[in-house]
């Protein structure tokens, strides 16, 4: 099982809300990241965890809160979102650090 | 910054021709990968080449490095229509950092 599994893969939500996106691998992968992605734009890397402690927090506001509750899981929770917060949100695990990355499909989330 | 600097921006060929697309970056580095991206779609691992390695082919694809100049490249050879995406580099001494990526886009 090569794949990365993300949920949902679309979402609406007010800005006052709260929602989470998750991310699911079986491959043993101890390094998970989120990235957010804008149209026509490169993945900006949000946040890193390894073996499960959060490794990089690229100064994402406080309104993304990640979790990595095992292994296996990433959480991305929202909370009071703006709309220029609308973009693509992109898991992806690797090995370790800097190894062959494996994308999920993403989540297209839009925020009203 | 210390993300991967990739150029041509924006690459347009005929279906059968070879594209070539180059990686630069600022540091000393153990790995260099390289990633496609279809529109709104996740990313797809291409191929790794490490810093002892000069040259590795995968099918289609010839990716070369060459750490005197702090460069690689990605040569795809005899495209497809289906090669139309946007192609990443990434180093292992910027955590899986993308810079601005080229979008080739291969006419039938």
């Amino acid at each position: 099982d090569t794949e990365v599994t993300q949920t949902p893969k679309h979402l609406v939500m007010g800005m006052t809300n709260k929602k989470s996106l998750k991310c699911e691998q079986h491959m043993g992968h101890r390094a998970m990241y989120w990235y957010k992605q804008k149209a026509k734009k490169p993945p900006e890397l949000m946040f890193v965890y390894s073996y499960e402690k959060l490794s990089i927090n690229e100064s994402v506001p406080s309104r993304f809160s990640p979790e990595c509750p095992n292994s296996s899981l990433l959480n991305l929770h929202l909370h009071a979102l703006q709309p220029e917060d609308s973009a693509l949100y992109l898991c992806a695990s690797s090995h370790s650090m800097n190894t062959e990355a494996f994308f999920g499909q993403g989540t297209r989330l839009t925020v009203v | 910054s210390q993300q991967g600097e990739e150029d041509p921006q924006a690459l347009s060929i005929q279906e059968g021709e070879n594209a070539t697309m180059n990686c630069s970056y600022k540091t000393s580095i153990n790995n260099l990968q390289w990633y496609r991206q279809n529109s709104g779609r996740g990313l797809v691992h291409l191929i790794l080449i490490r810093s002892n390695e000069r040259e590795k082919h995968s099918g289609r694809l010839r990716v070369t490095l060459d750490t005197s100049k702090k460069s690689s490249s990605l040569l795809i050879t005899a495209s497809r229509a289906a090669d139309t995406a946007s192609y990443f580099c990434a180093t292992d001494y910027n955590d899986m950092r993308f810079g601005a990526g080229t979008r080739l886009t291969v006419k039938p």
